[in-house]
């Protein structure tokens, strides 16, 4: 079975500040892994994913992921924050050649970006 | 290219009754999907759609939960009779390819649903 853990529910960081939001992941085989962000009263938008190839991975709006297949992780970075990115943020996985295996999605961690 | 659209935003009703949501996906957007977020978790997915085919509908309680994606377009997903425990955002999404691709899943806004 596939699973997701974002081990925080919260994360605060002070703008300007670099953040990490936290994800493991549990598949057999190799995965397909993706970071989704959820803004208040909208739903959710696509950040990045990684496939295959380089272990990190470059995406929307200055964020980026490093794929660590020893550790099952799958970390979600930005080397300087902004009061913008304050929202939640979805961590979810999908077996790689699994057929229809739906894909599974933590449980959120809310990033708080204080000025 | 317009987002995949969602009606209606907001519900409210009573439990027992019966109450329906559409989706408009992306056009040319092969796959749909269905999703219940309830409050503090993430999205678990209902049922998912290629073309007018249901692919997986493992996790959607068929004793109350029906989804149609007729014409392989638009969908409607109906919940009769409400309970409670129902009390969610349902979410609509869809993405180009198969549904075992790697693509990402465009998603529209979401119906917060409230069973009194």
């Amino acid at each position: 079975a596939q699973s997701v853990a974002q081990p925080e529910d919260q994360v605060n960081v002070a703008e300007g500040n670099p953040l990490t939001v936290k994800c493991t992941y549990s598949v057999s085989g190799n995965p397909y892994l993706f970071w989704y962000v959820q803004y208040p009263n909208r739903g959710l938008q696509f950040l990045l994913k990684y496939i295959t190839g380089d272990n990190l991975v470059k995406g929307s709006y200055g964020f980026e992921a490093e794929f660590n297949k020893s550790q099952t992780s799958f970390h979600l970075k930005k080397p300087s924050a902004l009061v913008s990115d304050s929202a939640l943020y979805f961590c979810a996985v999908r077996a790689r050649n699994s057929g229809n295996t739906p894909l599974v999605f933590g449980k959120g961690t809310r990033l708080s970006v204080i000025a | 290219e317009a987002g995949v659209a969602q009606s209606p935003r907001y519900k409210i009703i009573e439990k027992r009754q019966s109450v329906a949501f559409w989706c408009n996906p992306i056009s040319g957007h092969a796959t749909l999907y269905w999703y219940q977020q309830i409050l503090g978790q993430g999205p678990k997915l209902l049922i998912q759609f290629q073309n007018n085919g249901v692919v997986d509908d493992s996790q959607l309680p068929k004793d109350r939960f029906s989804a149609e994606r007729l014409k392989g377009v638009d969908s409607t997903l109906k919940i009769q009779p409400a309970k409670l425990e129902d009390s969610a955002v349902y979410l609509c999404a869809s993405s180009r390819n198969r549904v075992s691709s790697y693509n990402e899943q465009f998603f529209g806004p979401g119906t917060r649903l409230t069973v009194l």
